[in-house]
Parts: C-alpha cells; structure tokens; sequence
C-alpha cells in the first residue's frame, strides 16, 4: 500500500543533540512538508519542498534543518539550537505544490519527541 | 493572513445525539477548504476539500458544507468510533500553505 512512513514513533533527546526524524514516501508525490504539533494548537508548517534538491522555509524554521536529496525521503533535524523540541512532528506530502488546488495532503504516522 | 478559528474546543455527545463543528475563517480569495480527521497518536486523515460556498459533500455520518464565512462539520448519529479531533484547514489567494485551527475534540459516549 502507498502511503508516507515517519520513524521512528518516539524519540528522545539530550541536552546539546541532533536528533533526526526520517521521512519516507512512496506515492511518487514531488511536494513534501513538514509539520509541528503542540497540544491545543494548530499544526504549524516547519520546512517544504516542492522538488528534490530545493526546500523552502516555513512559518517556524529556526533551529531545524532539512534536506531533499531522493523524491522519496525528507529527514528532518532538530539541531540543538531548538530550545523547545517537545512535539508531535507530521510529514506529509501532496502531489504537486501547493497543494490546495483540486488536492490534499496525506500525512504519516507522526514521531513524538522529548526531551530528557 | 489567514485565520481559521474553530469551535467548540471539546464536544461530548452520546451516542445517536447529532451535532455540528464550526469553522470560521478569514482568507482572500478562498481556493480550499479542508477537514481532517486525527485520532490519538496519528497523523491526519482526510475527510473532504470544499471549494465554493454552498457547497455540500457527505462520507457516513458525516456532512461538510461551507458558507463565505463558515464551514460546518454535522455529524448524524454519531458512534463511539466517530471520536476523534476535526481539524479545519483553509489555503488561499496566493498563499501556499495550509493554515490549520486547532481542532475540535469529539467524544462519542455508547
């Protein structure tokens, strides 16, 4: 089944560490996201890529990074300079971007992170 | 920039007590109109996209429609297995990101 496969489902991380989310899709979609989600709050948008080899900034990028080298893959890195990493972090993909237009997002499965 | 504001926050229903979600929105020139479902744990799940005002789409016991201001979300006899968070998105005018509310949590009690 096509879908979008976010590993691992909980992570924890020490004062001072990288830590890096994966990503994987293989829906052939060429648009790919990344999503922040706080309880009681709205989901908000972390990095984008409408393409392999490019990714834009979205509303919240500071201390996160990104890259885009397979159509199928979109790691995540939550650096150390994200001074509140606690989340629920999303990945999602849509077929073209921006999605909006006759389209949606599908997103994966979700990876928790704390911190210890 | 765009808002979406939905409401209530929480609703508890018992089963077979139909109710309505709400969504208002602000946006220029609305190209999208999104509901999704998350249960606890999990990414969203895709309900509906609505378009234009007057518009209506129907899955189960569910029933999206959208004014110029609102969409609302009416669940007909709901069952324990309908709860869930509804989360509202909107996109629009030139902007290429879905700007999401926050959710309302639904509780079906048998």
């Amino acid at each position: 089944d096509g879908g979008i496969t976010q590993s691992p489902k909980y992570l924890f991380r020490k004062e001072g560490q990288n830590v890096t989310l994966s990503c994987e899709q293989n829906l052939n979609h060429d648009a790919m996201y990344w999503y922040r989600q706080d309880p009681g709050q709205g989901l908000r948008l972390i990095y984008y890529s409408q393409i392999v080899n490019d990714f834009q900034k979205g509303d919240i990028a500071e201390g996160y990074s990104v890259s885009r080298e397979k159509k199928e893959s979109f790691p995540l890195t939550v650096t150390s300079a994200q001074k509140n990493p606690t989340a629920f972090y999303l990945c999602a993909s849509s077929i073209l971007f921006p999605p909006g237009t006759n389209e949606k997002l599908f997103f994966g499965s979700g990876t928790q992170l704390s911190v210890l | 920039e765009d808002q979406v504001t939905q409401s209530p926050e929480a609703l508890r229903l018992q089963e077979g007590e139909s109710s309505s979600l709400n969504c208002s929105y602000t946006v220029s020139g609305l190209r999208g109109l999104f509901w999704y479902r998350q249960d606890p744990g999990k990414g969203p799940e895709f309900l509906f996209t609505l378009y234009s005002a007057g518009e209506e789409k129907e899955k189960e016991r569910l029933k999206a429609t959208l004014t110029k201001k609102e969409s609302f979300l009416h669940i007909t006899a709901p069952k324990p297995e309908d709860s869930a968070t509804y989360l509202c998105a909107v996109t629009g005018g030139s902007n290429y990101k879905l700007t999401f509310g926050k959710g309302t949590l639904l509780t079906v009690n048998p």
